[in-house]
């Protein structure tokens, strides 16, 4: 069964310093990943997505995330927090070959707090 | 160019009763996907739609129905509401599902459903 595990209920971290957000999937084949995130009474902003080619890719707002497969993980980085990047943040995966349709998987969600 | 667009934003209903959510995608998309996302977890896939047709459905009981119109546009009906139904239900669109490197799923505000 496909799943995603975020293991991190919550992560503080000081403006200015270096954030990550955590993530591990399962999934049978290559996994096709994204980052979500979601401010207070909002839906969900698109933020970056591994689908294949270079491991580490770059997204809105200055973030970055890292593909590994040996690891089964795509954790999310940014170099420098922003208080303004205080948020619910989500992983996600979409199966291979699920029959051509694009069912996504979430994890539990890690909400980050960048504390000025 | 107008987002995925919900409405309403806000519903309260009672026990037993019906409600019906309405999604506009984004332009250009023809593919929507709804999630419920209750309190504290990730959102969980309902179905999707596609070309007027439920393409693919989780693991949500009969009493979540949909439709698809000729613009795109979708409606989520829930029958016999439960308290367990409250949660903030999101509408996701997309574009040709079949070409995976292309897929995006842009998501809407969401409407907060409060079952009493």
């Amino acid at each position: 069964a496909q799943s995603v595990a975020q293991p991190e209920d919550q992560v503080n971290v000081a403006e200015g310093n270096p954030l990550t957000v955590k993530c591990t999937y399962s999934v049978s084949g290559n996994p096709y990943l994204f980052w979500y995130v979601q401010y207070p009474n909002r839906g969900l902003q698109f933020l970056l997505k591994y689908i294949t080619g270079d491991n580490l890719v770059k997204g809105s707002y200055g973030f970055e995330a890292e593909f590994n497969k040996s690891q089964t993980s795509f954790h999310l980085k940014k170099p420098s927090a922003l208080v303004s990047d205080s948020a619910l943040y989500f992983c996600a995966v979409r199966a291979p070959f699920s029959g051509g349709y694009n069912k996504l998987i979430f994890g539990a969600g890690t909400r980050l707090a960048v504390h000025p | 160019d107008a987002g995925v667009t919900q409405s309403p934003t806000h519903l309260i209903k009672t026990r037993g009763q019906q409600v019906t959510l309405r999604c506009s995608p984004k332009s250009g998309h023809d593919t929507v996907s709804w999630y419920q996302q209750a309190l504290g977890q990730g959102p969980q896939f309902i179905f999707q739609y596609y070309e007027e047709e439920e393409r693919q459905r989780g693991n949500f009981p009969d009493r979540f129905s949909g439709h698809q119109f000729p613009n795109y546009s979708s409606e989520l009906n829930v029958n016999a509401l439960l308290l367990g139904d409250s949660a903030l239900y999101l509408c996701a669109s997309s574009h040709d599902p079949t070409d995976i490197t292309q897929e995006t799923q842009y998501f809407g505000p969401g409407t907060r459903l409060l079952v009493l």
